[in-house]
């Protein structure tokens, strides 16, 4: 199946500081991609849709200026977390899918994010 | 908007017993269902999916799930319990039809017990 990478895996980082994370797709082109978060013992919740060469779509609540989405690639989206918080800790995943009706949507390993 | 409710935040079972893991859909249209695995910190992996061409449909790791349009049922079950299913399942749905996000479930953590 596809394979969908992130980077880094895990982070700590200080109040304040801003984190970048990267969505890679590895082996197929990603005409869409999704950010998920993550809380203990719960489910994922949207964030936000990115589609490659445009503006991501944000999910009511989302601050889309605390989370800076770029899909400058077809194989490259990012989530830059800017001046952290430790209410910002959490489990941030990606998904991406190449598009169709029927396709699946292959999700990356995940990032531990923890602000001290 | 489609959505999917999982009955049961925990099942625990015994190493070889039948897993039995419930996922119920309310859609307007054909839904396209999906059940993914996450292990302890990692992401999710696709177990099966149910796209209207087969109502029984067989995934990885042993597992199958049957599409029930009469009880808008998608449950996932393995006849054998293995240890190292032990992990945490969740059902889901486009929010709607295209390319959409998905739509989850609460999750249900299963529990194998030797």
């Amino acid at each position: 199946g596809a394979v969908v990478s992130q980077h880094p895996s895990r982070v700590i980082c200080k109040s304040g500081t801003s984190v970048k994370i990267e969505c890679r797709s590895l082996d197929f082109q990603a005409t869409t991609m999704f950010w998920y978060r993550q809380f203990p013992k719960q489910s994922l919740m949207l964030m936000a849709t990115s589609n490659e060469g445009s503006k991501a779509t944000y999910e009511q609540g989302v601050e889309k200026d605390k989370f800076l989405i770029n899909h400058a690639s077809l194989t490259l989206s990012t989530l830059t977390v800017t001046s952290a918080h430790p209410e910002d800790s959490s489990f941030y995943i990606c998904s991406a899918m190449s598009g169709g009706l029927t396709d699946t949507q292959y999700f990356g390993p995940g990032t531990r994010l923890t602000v001290l | 908007a489609q959505s999917v409710t999982q009955l049961g935040s925990h099942v625990s079972v015994s190493e070889g017993a039948l897993v039995l893991l419930r996922c119920n859909y309310s859609s307007s249209v054909p839904p396209y269902l999906f059940w993914y695995v996450q292990y302890p910190n990692q992401g999710l992996q696709l177990l099966l999916k149910y796209t209207s061409a087969a109502t029984l449909v067989k995934g990885i790791n042993g597992f199958e799930a049957e599409f029930k349009k009469s009880e808008t049922s998608f449950h996932l079950t393995k006849p054998s319990a293995h240890m190292s299913d032990a992990a945490e399942y969740f059902c889901a749905t486009y929010i709607s039809a295209g390319n959409t996000p998905l739509v989850f479930g609460k999750g249900t953590r299963l529990s194998v017990i030797a």
